[in-house]
Parts: structure tokens; sequence; C-alpha cells
């Protein structure tokens, strides 16, 4: 699976949009972009994917740059139960042959502030 | 949907015991499971991929004699931990590969283990 580089840690007031960024340069073109988030002492939870086309769901909105070297995270009206590590991951889809397992990395720890 | 169980949450067992972890997939069917542990502010790490029907393939470093996993069903992989050590002391995760539609994966909950 390709590498991702995502900042350390970022802030958000809120009720804004709060947007985490994420670099995989590396990306195959059979390789989707994995959102997942967790919060403190719970296991992490799926947020969206996608391919190359932009997508929505009742969690997110997620960008991918038409070079899919890079895609972006959109909370929309970030909450304080929003406050989490954010982990963008790339991975190819239905590869049974390989376990088709997901490497962490280190991940965005997002504070979503009063 | 797409719902991960683990049980029990959290474990406090004396050093030399063996523990049993368990993983539920509890609305769809999950041939393969994974299992990570994760350290105090440290990210997720995998330890092994749970098929059912077959052995689980471990990653480099992890012993799989010490770290026990049967994928008796298409709901259920367990972990034992056994001879637990203090070292041992973590929060174990595991997840379960949907295999239709999308792929995803989806997490359990975790389960806390403190071995004293």
């Amino acid at each position: 699976d390709a590498k991702t580089t995502q900042p350390t840690s970022m802030d958000c007031a809120e009720g804004r949009a709060a947007n985490l960024p994420c670099n995989h340069s590396t990306i195959s073109g059979n390789e989707y972009v994995y959102w997942y988030r967790q919060i403190h002492s719970q296991g992490p939870q799926y947020i969206i994917h996608g391919l190359k086309n932009n997508e929505t769901n009742e969690m997110a909105s997620l960008i991918i740059t038409e070079d899919r070297k890079s895609s972006t995270l959109i909370l929309p009206h970030a909450t304080l139960r929003d406050t989490a590590v954010y982990y963008c991951i790339v991975r190819v889809a239905r590869q049974v042959s390989s376990g088709d397992k997901i490497i962490f990395g280190k991940g965005t720890r997002l504070h979503i502030l009063p | 949907g797409a719902v991960v169980s683990q049980h029990p949450s959290w474990v406090i067992c004396k050093s030399g015991t063996s523990v049993k972890i368990e993983c539920r997939s509890l609305d769809f069917q999950a041939t393969t499971m994974f299992w990570y542990r994760q350290f105090p502010k440290q990210s997720l790490m995998l330890m092994a991929t749970s098929n059912e029907g077959s052995k689980a393939t471990y990653e480099q470093g992890v012993e799989k004699d010490k770290f026990l996993i049967n994928h008796a069903s298409l709901t259920l992989s367990t972990l034992t931990v056994t001879s637990a050590h203090p070292e041992d002391s973590s929060f174990y995760i595991c997840s379960a590969r949907l295999t239709s539609g999308t792929d995803t994966q989806y997490f359990g909950p975790g389960t806390r283990l403190t071995v004293l």
C-alpha cells in the first residue's frame, strides 16, 4: 500500500468546517483512499472512501485531486465530538490474495475548540 | 449495519495466565478478520490476519505461539494471549472485512488488557 503523509495535529473551531489534508503521491491507479477516525479509547470508525471522484456521506466529504496525489477530508460543521485522530489510508480493495490489510500511520490529531 | 463487537471490553489478569478475546461481526459475514494492538499514544499495529477455516497469517515479529488466533466461523474470531506478561498489557482491536460491496473494514470497540 502507498504511504500517506498527514499533519500531526490541527485545531478547528466548533461549528466551522474542518479540512484535513492527506498526501499520497505514490498512489497506484487501483488504490482507494480511505478515512478512519479514532476517538480516545475506542476502535477506529470508518468515515468515507473514494477512488477518484469526490464523495459525500452523512459524516463527511472527500475531495480527491485530479492527479489523485492528495485528498482532503471535510467535516462540514465540526462539533466537540469530532475530536479524534484521523487516519488517511490508501489500499487496494477486493485484493483477497494479499490479505487486504490496513497499515495505520500516525494520523492527524484534530482538536475541536469550543 | 456493519457492526463489530468485542468481548470483553476490558480484562485484568495475573501474569502467567491466558486471556481470550472474542471478535464478532454482528450483521455480516466476514471471511477475513484482523487483529491489532495499540500502545498508549501510538498508532494501531497490525498483529495478524485471520481467515475463516485456515491458519492465521502473522506479521513479522508477532509470536504465533503466544497470540493464538482461531477463526472458526464467518462471524467469530478469537485471540488468546497465552502466558500473559505485563508487557502484553495493551489495547487490542479487531476488524472485519465486508466481503461484498465496498469491501470496507469495520473495527470493533477494542479490549483493554492489563496484566498484573
